[in-house]
């Protein structure tokens, strides 16, 4: 049981370069999320997802687009990259039942020079 | 929406002694207060949680107060150790988490 898995670990892209972030979850989780968190701002909601075929905004969803094609993986992407972006992004996932127990990935460090 | 402060932002103990960490809220609504544990290089890990109705929550050396009426949370670590240097993040909930700043928390040996 891996838990919560993100790649790549880390990552540098130029300005205006695409990419798309993979998480995956072998708990049969119903949720997903996609944090971003930066030095002295705590953990950011950027998108979410409560079920296969489905997501929402979150708090800071501009420049990210999501997709939830199957239950345990949760893609983020950056259309085209801005230094703005520079963070590191973490997934996570809960249970329908209880949803506010969330599991967290190990962590993307995305650098936009 | 919800609005956690945290405080401090960073906490420096000697081994064995405890340390406490501050939080307040601003939507009385909120009802759920986890607290997670991040180490370097790995995700915030779920360590304890407390929800509006309990005043209290122990788990061996780590401990959670909740006051509702003054909206703020507290956790507590006792007999710290090395091994408990890691930031610490607070979080509020009514459906969805909002965290604090973080606590750099490192125990000197």
């Amino acid at each position: 049981n891996a838990g919560v898995t993100q790649t790549p670990k880390f990552r540098v892209l130029k300005t205006g370069q695409s990419m798309t972030l993979l998480c995956a979850q072998d708990m049969n989780h119903e949720y997903m999320y996609w944090y971003r968190q930066d030095p002295g701002m705590g953990l950011r909601l950027i998108h979410y997802s409560v079920g296969e075929g489905t997501t929402a905004k979150g708090e800071v969803p501009d420049g990210y687009n999501v997709s939830r094609l199957k239950k345990q993986n949760f893609l983020l992407g950056l259309e085209s990259a801005a230094p703005s972006q520079t963070s590191v992004y973490f997934c996570a996932s809960s249970a329908a039942g209880t949803v506010l127990e969330q599991y967290f990935g190990p962590g993307t460090r995305l650098t936009v020079t | 929406g919800e609005n956690v402060e945290q405080h401090p932002s960073t906490l420096s103990v000697q081994e064995g002694d405890s340390a406490v960490i501050k939080c307040t809220y601003s939507d009385s609504a909120s009802n759920y207060f986890p607290w997670y544990k991040q180490e370097l290089g790995k995700g915030p890990q779920l360590i304890i949680d407390i929800r509006s109705n309990v005043g209290e929550k122990k788990d061996q050396r780590i401990a959670v107060t909740l006051n509702k009426t003054a909206k703020h949370f507290s956790l507590h670590i006792t007999e710290t150790q090395p091994e408990d240097s890691a930031v610490y993040f607070c979080a509020a909930s009514i459906y969805k988490l909002s965290f604090g700043a973080g606590t750099t928390v490192t125990v000197r040996a």
